[in-house]
């Protein structure tokens, strides 16, 4: 059974178009997460949720916009796509375990915006 | 901004030798994770050493923690063409799950 998955794995589109990532994990985690990957695989933090509330919210244009609509839900919807926006994004999650947290990833998805 | 920076940030050994990569980062920190990641995939979680431990073992990893010179190593003994992806350093300073990633080293591991 996939532990954290993602919808769609591959996403095309124009720029100016609005898209949503859509990530789900089954395994009971509070903390979920969305990280972007640039094409030198440098991997940042973008936001972080805890039981659906936001509690990291790095420095990411307001064009992107979470949504936890439920604890095991993170959506990740894109306003007005721009060139600079194509990368893959992945989401992870995590919970408590003596004191630390271990993050467990998606697939990814790679947005390609022409 | 970034934290932990990889080095080498390519390598490429053969089948059975041992691999051995470098983290370094800047600020104090609670844990240092390490990551793999194989191409086309998401992270997998490998290995986790707490800010007061000095060496790790989990299976073939071996990773070390020298927090006075803010650095971590990751050893791959015996290593395999499986072993072939990209691997991560994380550190987690905030105690509160944020994880700060470095770019990764490459490994190519050649049957």
């Amino acid at each position: 059974d996939t532990a954290v998955s993602q919808t769609p794995k591959y996403l095309v589109t124009q720029m100016g178009n609005d898209k949503s990532i859509k990530c789900e994990q089954n395994l009971g985690h509070d903390t979920m997460y969305w990280y972007k990957q640039d094409s030198k695989k440098f991997l940042k933090i973008m936001f972080s949720y805890n039981n659906k509330e936001l509690i990291i919210n790095e420095t990411v244009p307001n064009r992107f916009s979470p949504k936890s609509p439920d604890k095991a839900h993170l959506n990740l919807h894109i306003n007005s796509l721009e060139l600079g926006d194509s990368a893959v994004y992945f989401c992870a999650s995590s919970h408590l375990v003596a004191g630390t947290y271990e993050q467990y990833f998606g697939p990814g998805t790679r947005l390609t915006v022409t | 901004s970034q934290q932990g920076e990889e080095d080498p940030q390519a390598l490429s050994i053969q089948e059975g030798e041992n691999a051995t990569m470098n983290c370094s980062y800047k600020t104090s920190i609670n844990n240092l994770q390490w990551y793999r990641q194989n191409s086309g995939r998401g992270l997998v979680h490998l290995i986790l050493i707490r800010s007061n431990e000095r060496e790790k073992h989990s299976g073939r990893l071996r990773v070390t923690l020298d927090t006075s010179k803010k650095s971590s190593s990751l050893l791959i003994t015996a290593s395999r063409a499986a072993d072939t992806a990209s691997y991560f350093c994380a550190t987690d300073s905030s105690g509160y799950s944020t994880l700060t990633f470095g770019k990764g080293t490459m490994l190519l591991v050649s049957p």
